[in-house]
């Protein structure tokens, strides 16, 4: 029952590093999320992948690019890291048809920046 | 735009009392709502969701959320608290944009509830 699987799971960074949050599903569901979690603030979109092949941006997409690999797999990169970047990563995967479907959520990336 | 709201930071209940989370939305059309629970350094669990029909929805762990047209809400009920249900409660709609389904979620800011023994 991995479901989503999110590495690493912690990760501190120097200003300016680069850095790729990798995440993997095993539902083979079509859409997936990338999510920053920021106290007081909710979850906030950075990226999603509608379906393999297909990339959009979500909410807070600056600083930030994504790889849809395959189905099952969707990075996150950070090319230039800044402080103001320092958060929880949350990966999130839902079937495409049927937007009712609930997406389901791997145990996140805390990742602070120097 | 579609939003959701969350009025309360935190909700501190009495364990076996009944516990009610607050989350107001607003929506164009039909909206498709949802609860989601995170416990420490976990992601987000589905709890329930509203798509259509009772207004009275039940879902997992005893909890259940009544939806209200009237008054926009969508309010997370459970009519007797646990120690264990401590923990973060995300109210959250699906995002409607002209452009058509995309499946994603408009999240409120979260609302931490306590239950003391």
């Amino acid at each position: 029952n991995a479901g989503v699987t999110q590495t690493p799971k912690f990760q501190v960074l120097k200003t300016g590093q680069s850095m790729t949050l990798q995440c993997a599903q095993d539902m083979n569901h079509n859409s997936m999320y990338w999510y920053r979690q920021d106290p007081g603030m909710g979850l906030r979109l950075i990226y999603y992948s509608a379906s393999e092949g297909t990339t959009d941006k979500g909410e807070v997409p600056n600083g930030y690019n994504v790889s849809r690999l395959n189905k099952r797999e969707f990075s996150l990169r950070l090319e230039s890291a800044a402080p103001s970047q320092t958060s929880v990563y949350f990966c999130a995967s839902s079937h495409l048809t049927g937007a009712n479907q609930p997406q389901h959520f791997g145990d996140g990336t805390r990742l602070s920046i120097l | 735009a579609q939003s959701v709201a969350q009025p309360e930071d935190q909700v501190n209940v009495a364990e076996g009392n009944p516990l009610t989370v607050k989350c107001t939305y607003s929506v164009s059309g039909n909206p498709y709502l949802f609860w989601y629970v995170q416990y420490p350094n976990r992601g987000l669990q589905f709890l329930l969701k509203y798509i259509t029909g009772d207004n009275l929805v039940k879902g997992s762990y005893g909890f259940e959320a009544e939806f209200n047209k009237s008054q926009t809400s969508f309010h997370l009920k459970k009519p007797s608290a646990l120690v264990s249900d401590s923990a973060l409660y995300f109210c959250a709609v699906r995002d409607r944009p002209p452009s058509g389904n995309t499946g994603k979620l408009i999240f409120g800011q979260g609302t931490t509830l306590q239950v003391k023994p």
